[in-house]
């Protein structure tokens, strides 16, 4: 149990669907961070919510589409996708400011566009 | 931006070895941290450190933050089967979470 959630842990999807990826924390943290994970490549971070604003959107194209209706959740919802768009896309939090810079991850949502 | 080297990618090693690893950075960093991933799971945060020259240990892990500021190692005692995942390391000037930078990461795995 790392505290942080994230459902579906596995979607397959076509190019033309619609579908979302679902985090919930439990830590009481004020920040959340959306971030994709590409074999053998360093975390590429996407989203970043403090307080429930978004604070970083690092030129992620807008077939992305983050939402986080409180400090609790965060969504990312995905509309046309490309296959390069496969990867694990993992969902994090932080108790921001605290200069420790950890960050606490969920479990990963394995996506696959065919 | 920054950069991060991490090496080696991978290591096969045999149960019962020492590991070692490392990263180094373009630039200066004031916080590293080692993180562990475990197959189908997210990074699970093995060891922080937040001193230049800082020595820190987890057990058998044991990291160090580079006098340098510029990089940091980690070693893992008498692996054992269930040491098998991917190290990364990640640091920021800042200190902030949202401004650490990752590594490529390291893929141990332990032969019986």
């Amino acid at each position: 149990e790392t505290g942080v959630t994230q459902t579906p842990r596995h979607l397959v999807m076509g190019m033309t669907n619609k579908k979302s990826l679902k985090c919930e924390q439990h830590l009481g943290h004020n920040a959340m961070y959306w971030y994709k994970q590409s074999a053998k490549k360093p975390l590429e971070l996407m989203f970043v919510y403090n307080f429930k604003e978004q604070t970083e959107n690092n030129s992620v194209p807008s077939r992305f589409s983050p939402e986080c209706p409180n400090s609790s959740h965060l969504f990312l919802h995905l509309h046309t996708l490309q296959p390069e768009d496969s990867a694990l896309y993992l969902c994090a939090s932080s108790q921001e400011p605290k200069e420790t810079g950890e960050l606490f991850f969920g479990e990963g949502s394995r996506l696959t566009v065919l | 931006g920054q950069q991060l080297n991490q090496s080696p990618q991978s290591m096969f090693i045999q149960e019962g070895e020492d590991v070692s690893m490392n990263c180094t950075s373009s630039s200066i960093f004031n916080t590293w941290l080692w993180y562990k991933q475990e197959p189908g799971e997210g990074p699970v945060l093995l060891i922080a450190l937040y001193k230049a020259g800082e020595l820190t240990s987890n057990g058998r892990l044991t990291a160090q933050f580079g006098i340098t500021r510029k990089d940091s190692f980690l070693n893992i005692s008498a692996s054992i089967p269930s040491d098998v995942g991917i190290y990364f390391c990640a640091g920021s000037f800042s200190g902030s979470a949202r401004q650490l930078t990752f590594g490529s990461g390291t893929q141990l795995t332990v032969l019986p």
